[in-house]
């Protein structure tokens, strides 16, 4: 299967900051998703971003397929954005790989 | 609210045990998708369904089985449950194979 590893593991931050968040994937994909789960455990889908780069409100997202990885990029952090961060992959849209996830905590 | 419903939102049972999870995908969604998430595999894929047929198949071990019905809704059953088995199960619908996934809140299962 297709390898996904995310960085970094682990991410705290001050309300207000600014934060990169990176995913590797180990093969050619034609779907890629970034998704939020939050502290609840509901996951959330971010972006749906195979390719190119997509903006929604304070979060942004750039896919570079011929390098294999993703960025997420979270502006102005605000405590609601604390939660697990996951990346997933697939290069056929029916199984989809997962990374282990970035845990953020945004303190106030 | 994703518009997919999963029932129920919990179960404890004991060991070699069946139990069966249902989910309701979106209105208007064909493909379900079911993942496990658990501590130390992270979210596993276990199997996809597209209008009332399998798609894909992943870490989906013997004793688990799936299928879609055709008012699109989708059941995933555990049988001979282990300890190991205790986990959050996600069903997932989206418009087809490959679109922008909706998740379910999960049912998380402890098997005792």
């Amino acid at each position: 299967g297709i390898q996904v590893e995310q960085s970094p593991p682990d991410l705290i931050l001050q309300e207000g900051a600014n934060s990169t968040l990176r995913c590797n994937f180990s093969d050619s994909v034609n779907n890629l998703q970034w998704f939020h789960q939050n502290p609840w455990g509901q996951l959330i889908n971010l972006f749906y971003i195979p390719s190119g780069t997509k903006q929604n409100g304070r979060l942004s997202a750039t896919t570079v397929a011929t390098e294999r990885y993703s960025l997420l990029y979270i502006s102005s952090s605000q405590t609601t954005d604390s939660g697990v961060y996951f990346c997933a992959v697939s290069n056929t849209g029916n199984q989809f790989y997962f990374g282990t996830g970035t845990s953020l905590t945004v303190i106030p | 609210d994703s518009g997919v419903t999963q029932t129920p939102k919990h179960l404890i049972t004991a060991t070699g045990q069946r139990v069966t999870l249902r989910c309701s995908p979106r209105s208007g969604d064909l493909s379900v998708y079911w993942y496990q998430q658990s501590l130390d595999q992270g979210l596993q894929f276990l199997i996809q369904y597209y209008n009332g047929e399998e798609r894909a198949k992943g870490n989906i071990l013997e004793r688990f089985s799936a299928q879609q019905f055709p008012d699109l809704h989708s059941e995933l059953n555990l049988s001979s449950l282990e300890l190991g088995d205790s986990a959050l199960y996600f069903c997932a619908s989206s418009r087809g194979g490959g679109a922008t996934q909706y998740f379910g809140p999960g049912t998380r299962l402890l098997v005792l």
